[in-house]
């Protein structure tokens, strides 16, 4: 079984700040999420890696296969950025589902 | 709006009861999840159907049961209710089979008291 590890469990920085959330695992895997759960509960799927890095807009998303780990950053924090960000890792061969991490609770304050 | 469409949205009941949760995938994917949120356990994947067959299965109850339609639209059954299945529980939907890109739909919330 896959053992999913974020850090931090609680993060509040101030707007402006450069945020960075992290996410390491034990096992190989196919795929890893990133996803934003704001306080609603709504779930928004923001990235899924399979190597290298993606940006969209200022969340950058980087994974390091080798080294079994993925960071989530946000450049130019607001507080709409304010949320629950869980990452979610796909082992492959479909024949299991996600397995979630225990996710970051991020308060930006302005 | 993610293009995925969960029903009920909040739903109350009592110990023992029955209840079935929709999902209404987006427009042209094929693969269902089901996922349950709970305070002490998080999100746990529970089960996948793609295109009307059951892909993948987690940890879902032997209490709970899921069917995908011919529509492709799914429905979650929650029986024999007990206090620790109050969760939100979502549905996402794919294009593939395999995990791709993942659209969720805004969640039940089952309360049972």
């Amino acid at each position: 079984k896959n053992e999913v590890e974020q850090s931090p469990q609680n993060l509040t920085a101030q707007e402006g700040e450069f945020i960075t959330i992290n996410c390491s695992y034990s096992v190989g895997i196919s795929a890893l999420h990133w996803l934003q759960q704001h306080p609603g509960g709504g779930i928004v799927s923001l990235f899924m890696l399979s190597s290298g890095k993606k940006k969209h807009g200022r969340l950058i998303a980087t994974i390091n296969i080798q080294e079994k780990h993925s960071s989530l950053h946000i450049t130019a924090s607001h507080p709409r950025d304010s949320a629950v960000y869980i990452c979610a890792l796909y082992s492959g061969g479909g024949a299991d589902g996600l397995t979630f991490g225990k996710g970051t609770h991020l308060i930006i304050q302005p | 709006d993610s293009g995925v469409t969960q029903t009920p949205k909040h739903l109350i009941t009592a110990t023992g009861q029955r209840v079935t949760l929709r999902c209404s995938p987006r427009s042209g994917d094929l693969s269902v999840y089901w996922y349950q949120q709970s305070l002490d356990q998080g999100l746990q994947f529970l089960i996948q159907y793609y295109n009307g067959e059951e892909r993948a299965k987690g940890n879902i109850l032997e209490r709970f049961s899921a069917q995908q339609f011919p529509d492709l639209h799914s429905e979650l059954n929650l029986s024999s209710l007990e206090l620790g299945d109050s969760a939100l529980y979502f549905c996402a939907s794919s294009a593939s089979g395999d995990t791709g890109e993942l659209f969720f739909g805004e969640g039940s919330r089952l309360t049972v008291l």
